[in-house]
């Protein structure tokens, strides 16, 4: 059974870095999620794929941020000039695309910006 | 925009023992999906149980089951029989059915410790 995976575990950048970030979902699962956790806080939505299309992305992805799904399948998040605010947990999940199902998370990539 | 509140940022429990997790939400929508998250020290989110709104009867899991008083948009978690393994990060969260937003909507979380 493969869950989502990601990729790497745990990063850390020096400020003004790029940094670039990998997800992989459950294999059919055509909807794929990007979300940010901060310590003691629940996860903050990031932006969300249906197949290959970004559908909807928050205001909290500033323009710093890019995110991509090609053909469908894995999803890459690239975070340029990084910031210590970028400090986080990156969470990615995944989920069938009928209404109120469960998504299903990765064990996310904790980001170090020094 | 839909916001999720628990007010409890610590909870704990004795193990065997029963404790219930508090949520309320804030929401203009009449369908919709409210889930409740665990998150472990591992801090990989496992999904615990899941309640559609247009459900009368509260969802339950094994030991855990909701109360879901949806006038009063509240929507508890209760675990019984309290094990070590329950201790962790929970969150509840929301997640439209009828609007153009996909996403869940996390609150801020309950850290439950299972005492010996």
């Amino acid at each position: 059974d493969t869950g989502v995976s990601q990729n790497p575990r745990h990063k850390i950048t020096k400020r003004g870095q790029n940094v670039t970030f990998r997800c992989d979902p459950i294999s059919e699962h055509n909807r794929l999620y990007w979300y940010r956790q901060t310590l003691g806080q629940g996860p903050e939505f990031l932006t969300y794929f249906q197949n290959e299309a970004q559908l909807e992305k928050s205001r909290l992805l500033s323009d710093r941020f890019s995110a991509e799904r090609p053909k469908g399948s894995f999803s890459t998040l690239e975070i340029q000039r990084t910031e210590q605010g970028d400090s986080a947990m990156y969470l990615c999940a995944s989920s069938l695309s009928s209404a109120g199902r469960e998504q299903y998370f990765g064990p996310g990539t904790r980001l170090t910006v020094t | 925009a839909q916001t999720v509140t628990q007010s409890q940022p610590e909870m704990s429990v004795q193990e065997a023992e029963t404790v219930t997790l508090s949520c309320t939400y804030d929401t203009s929508e009449s369908d919709y999906y409210l889930f409740w998250y665990k998150q472990p020290p591992s801090r990989q989110m496992i999904l615990v149980i899941r309640q559609e709104a247009y459900k009368q009867q509260n969802a339950t899991e094994n030991r855990f089951s909701v109360n879901f008083q949806k006038a009063a948009k509240s929507f508890s978690l209760k675990i019984s029989d309290s094990q070590l393994g329950d201790a962790a990060m929970y969150f509840c969260a929301y997640f439209s059915s009828s609007g153009s937003a996909r996403q869940l909507t996390f609150g801020s979380g309950t850290q439950l410790t299972v005492l010996p």
